[in-house]
């Protein structure tokens, strides 16, 4: 089975700087996808960045860029220039790149805190 | 686009009543939509599939005769909490993808508001 593991529970930073979120996870395929949803206090689920398995390039989204290492099974997310909006709860997800299984697998998830 | 409606975002209600909660593709046709689940400072657990004009795909786990999904069209899916409990208060999150009226696609989840249910 596959599972999402997200080791830091809380994290903060100072508004303008730079943090990093850490991600793993454990699968035997060779093809799927990572995403990390992020959901402030509305409690809405908001993508904020997507990567195939099969790319060898890291995905980036404006101030948001992954740091994909499929032999290791890593996914960290960067957050560059950070800003009080950034501040949620961010989840790293699995899902597999197959037809008929859309299951998402989700981490237990990082608390950001922005501090002004 | 790719927006998912939910309704309604908070309800409460004495236990032993039933709670329908609706998700919606606003802008998109969803032939799948998913049900989520999750508890205070918990991450998100997947309840079902929905497919529109078939049955749910439940995960383990899940009663099925306590959560009825029904997908009767291409923009909706309703969760029916049935005979409702304390232990059933939750936060239930809805998603669906933009496949293009298809029925499976890599296209990524949007999610809805959620739900925040609450029975006494």
């Amino acid at each position: 089975a596959q599972t999402v593991t997200q080791s830091q529970p809380e994290m903060s930073v100072q508004e303008a700087e730079t943090v990093t979120l850490s991600c793993t996870y454990d699968t035997s395929e060779s093809d799927y996808y990572l995403f990390w949803y992020k959901q402030p206090p509305s409690r809405q689920m908001i993508l904020v960045i997507r990567q195939e398995a099969y790319k060898q390039q890291n995905a980036t989204e404006n101030r948001f860029s992954v740091n994909f290492q499929k032999a290791a099974k890593s996914f960290s997310l960067k957050i560059s220039d950070s800003q009080l909006g950034d501040a949620a709860m961010y989840f790293c997800a699995y899902r597999i790149m197959n037809f008929g299984n859309e299951k998402l697998t989700f981490g237990t998830g990082t608390r950001l805190t922005i501090i002004p | 686009g790719a927006v998912v409606s939910q309704h309604p975002s908070w309800v409460i209600c004495k236990s032993g009543t039933s709670v329908k909660i609706e998700c919606r593709s606003l802008d998109f046709q969803a032939t799948t939509m998913f049900w989520y689940r999750q508890f205070p400072k918990q991450s998100l657990m997947l309840m079902a599939t929905s497919n529109e004009g078939s049955k749910a795909t439940y995960e383990q786990g899940v009663e099925k005769d306590k959560f009825l999904i029904n997908h009767a069209s291409l923009t909706l899916s309703t969760l029916t909490v049935t005979s409702a409990h304390p232990e059933d208060s939750s936060f239930y999150i809805c998603s669906a993808r933009d496949a293009g009226g298809a029925r499976f696609s890599n296209q990524p989840q949007h999610f809805g508001d959620g739900t925040r249910l609450s029975i006494l």
